[in-house]
């Protein structure tokens, strides 16, 4: 089936380091979206991407897409306390008629103040 | 608004006993679904409802059953529980493309 792989799994930086997760398939992705979930909590949606080569940004978060819609990644800017959780990226698929979304293993952060 | 509701928010079980995982969205979304969570592992597709009658396996449905009673309900169940069934488990429901995600059920199997 699709698979997404997501590195790296984790990622530890200094408060004020920049952090990038990335994204993977083998194949064409028609989309591909970013959750986020805080530590004992659960995803929320952050944004969600269609078209080859998009760029969208969300104040100090870069999503990109790649031109060969084959790869995506997410980009904190001087990171902060708050980027705590793990970041996952997951693609939506549609068969008959009904959709469902696959997760990649997800990017841990974690921040030292 | 509550969005999504799972209950219980913790279990313990012991190997081999039942239990139903309750799921509950009032958002009106015609897709719903199960998640399990594990470290390492990242979120795994158990069973999802496209709409209300109909159930599909995902990526782990092995062990599980579920049952979309209603459009806002969509319930989980272990029949025979074991401990590789030790896990979080998320329900959630899609409008728009975005998943809306209930609090987690942390189930223990012992």
């Amino acid at each position: 089936g699709q698979q997404v792989m997501q590195i790296p799994q984790y990622q530890h930086v200094q408060e004020g380091e920049d952090f990038t997760t990335y994204c993977n398939s083998s194949t064409t992705l028609s989309n591909i979206q970013w959750y986020k979930q805080r530590p004992g909590g659960h995803p929320v949606f952050l944004i969600q991407l269609v078209k080859s080569g998009e760029v969208k940004k969300q104040k100090r978060l870069t999503f990109q897409f790649g031109e060969a819609k084959k790869n995506s990644s997410l980009h904190i800017t001087a990171t902060q306390t708050t980027d705590v959780g793990t970041y996952f990226c997951a693609v939506r698929l549609t068969q008959g008629g009904s959709e469902k979304l696959v997760f990649g293993k997800g990017t841990k952060l974690t921040v030292n103040p | 608004n509550a969005g999504v509701t799972q209950t219980p928010k913790f279990q313990v079980l012991k190997t081999g006993q039942s239990m139903t995982l309750q799921c509950a969205q009032d958002m009106n979304h015609n897709s719903m679904y199960w998640y399990r969570q594990d470290p390492g592992m990242g979120l795994r597709l158990i069973y999802y409802s496209a709409s209300e009658g109909t159930t599909d396996k995902g990526e782990v449905p092995n062990g599980y059953n579920v049952s979309r009673l209603n459009k806002r309900e969509f319930s989980l169940r272990l029949e025979s529980a074991a401990p590789s069934q030790t896990s979080v488990y998320f329900c959630a429901s899609l409008n728009w493309g975005e998943l809306f995600f209930g609090e987690g059920s942390r189930l223990t199997v012992l």
